[in-house]
């Protein structure tokens, strides 16, 4: 059953800390994508991948860092440089050009 | 600079009735549009899109609007279920290579009551 796993569902961390969030897919495809959700406001994306060994920042990249050595994963990394860390994490991936974005169900992080 | 804009947090419709979700964009480069469903404590799955070329794709209950003039498009689910309660997120894009690069408006919650 293809799909996208993020994990772990719920993290916990203290200010300070650098945290990574894990995403695998098994869809093969080859975009990847990681978008942050906070109360009242639409997901705004981080960072992407369109190809392995390469990505790009997107809108809010500040604090974070990703890598793409395998085509299945792309990890977040929240840095202690982010100021509100605090948030829920979507991934996502894409197929063929001008397909949709399929979702994992997220990862929320919590950091005090 | 909110780009992509859903006016409504909210939304209650009766089962049986139509339910219109509304979403408002202002960047005019924007040419690809999408409905995305979410479900608490799941991510959002694809509902239905529609490309600038068309102002009208159907599927099922499902059918997206777009008005270009207005940057305005629209989604209508006829008849609506409770299995339809959900939170609601137009998005946007860019053409090219930046089809992945959505943004997402901040969505409505929808209510269908029995």
């Amino acid at each position: 059953d293809g799909g996208i796993t993020q994990s772990p569902k719920y993290l916990f961390r203290k200010e300070g800390q650098n945290v990574t969030l894990s995403c695998e897919q098994n869809l093969n495809h080859d975009a990847m994508y990681w978008y942050r959700q906070d109360p009242g406001q639409g997901l705004r994306l981080i960072y992407y991948s369109q190809i392995v060994n390469d990505f790009q920042k997107g809108d809010i990249a500040e604090g974070y860092s990703v890598s793409r050595e395998k085509k299945e994963s792309f990890p977040l990394t929240v840095t202690s440089a982010q100021k509100n860390p605090t948030a829920f994490y979507l991934c996502a991936s894409r197929g063929i050009y001008n397909s949709p974005l399929h979702f994992g169900n997220g990862t929320r992080l919590t950091v005090t | 600079d909110q780009q992509v804009k859903q006016n409504s947090p909210s939304l209650s419709v009766q089962e049986g009735r139509i339910s219109i979700l509304n979403c408002d964009y202002t960047n005019s480069m924007f040419d690809y549009f999408l409905w995305y469903k979410k479900y608490p404590a799941e991510g959002p799955t694809f509902l239905i899109s529609i490309s600038s070329i068309k102002d009208k794709n159907e599927d099922g209950r499902f059918t997206v609007f777009l008005n270009k003039s207005a940057k305005h498009l629209s989604l209508h689910i006829v008849p609506s279920q409770p299995g339809d309660s959900a939170v609601y997120s137009c998005a946007a894009s860019a053409g090219g290579t930046s089809y992945g690069k959505l943004t997402f408006g901040q969505g409505t919650i929808l209510t269908v009551h029995p």
